[in-house]
């Protein structure tokens, strides 16, 4: 059974780079051709996708979030990793990490992490 | 604004029947796969239905998916209490808003 979970500061200041860590069991973010992803939900709000690091390490990004969100992998760690750069209040959000493959989409979520931007 | 347009809320008595609507376009639903997500309070969003209209094992039969066009619909029958959450239909996207987009979510209310 894959299990996610996320990890990371529940608070960052504006302008600041939040930073949150994806660490997965039960499967390796290397093999398999799976698209280990970010989502997020403003509280009260929608789902957001964020963006995916595929299997074989490539990615994409949300196009409205594409010039502030970096996400990698560690394969030694089997985790993955968002950086969302120049965070506002409309960052506040609770973030989540999924598997998704092109038959199930999200087919397994972590619990998810809120963060808040505030000062 | 969420590319994929679902009604706001929704509703149903026990036992009853009832639909929640996902309306796209032809670079999501109209070429790809619409899939359904249940999200109970204060939980993470649970895969309901994949490929139009495949249930994940454990999900009952109770919830069925279709799509027709640049549309797709998700059914539940026989309503109960435990049913009420919400709930947010996605697609992959072959266009510039892509490639996943989201409805933005249908808050079932059971009566």
């Amino acid at each position: 059974q894959v299990q996610l979970q996320e990890s990371g500061p529940g608070l960052v200041k504006p302008s600041e780079t939040l930073s949150l860590t994806c660490t997965v069991s039960g499967g390796s973010v290397s093999s398999g051709s799976y698209y280990w992803s970010w989502i997020r939900q403003p509280p009260g709000k929608g789902l957001e996708w964020i963006g995916y690091i595929y299997y074989s390490g490539s990615t994409n990004y949300n196009p409205s979030l594409k010039s502030r969100v970096t996400i990698s992998v560690d394969t030694s760690k089997n985790q993955f990793s968002l950086k969302l750069s120049s965070v506002t209040a409309a960052d506040t959000a609770v973030y989540y990490c999924a598997r998704a493959d092109t038959a199930t989409l999200f087919d397994y979520w972590g619990q998810g992490t809120l963060v808040t931007v505030s000062s | 604004q969420s590319v994929l347009t679902q009604p706001p809320s929704a509703s149903g008595t026990p036992g009853q029947r009832v639909t929640i609507s996902c309306s796209g376009s032809s670079s999501n639903i109209g070429s790809n796969y619409v899939y359904w997500y249940q999200q109970l309070p204060g939980t993470a969003p649970k895969l309901l239905i994949y490929r139009n209209n495949q249930r994940p094992s454990g999900v009952p039969d109770r919830f069925s998916g279709s799509k027709s066009g640049t549309s797709a619909s998700l059914a539940i029958s026989g309503l109960r209490s435990e049913d009420e959450a919400d709930y947010y239909c996605a697609a992959w996207d072959d266009s510039l808003s892509g490639p996943v987009v989201f409805g933005g979510g249908t808050k079932l209310t059971v009566l």
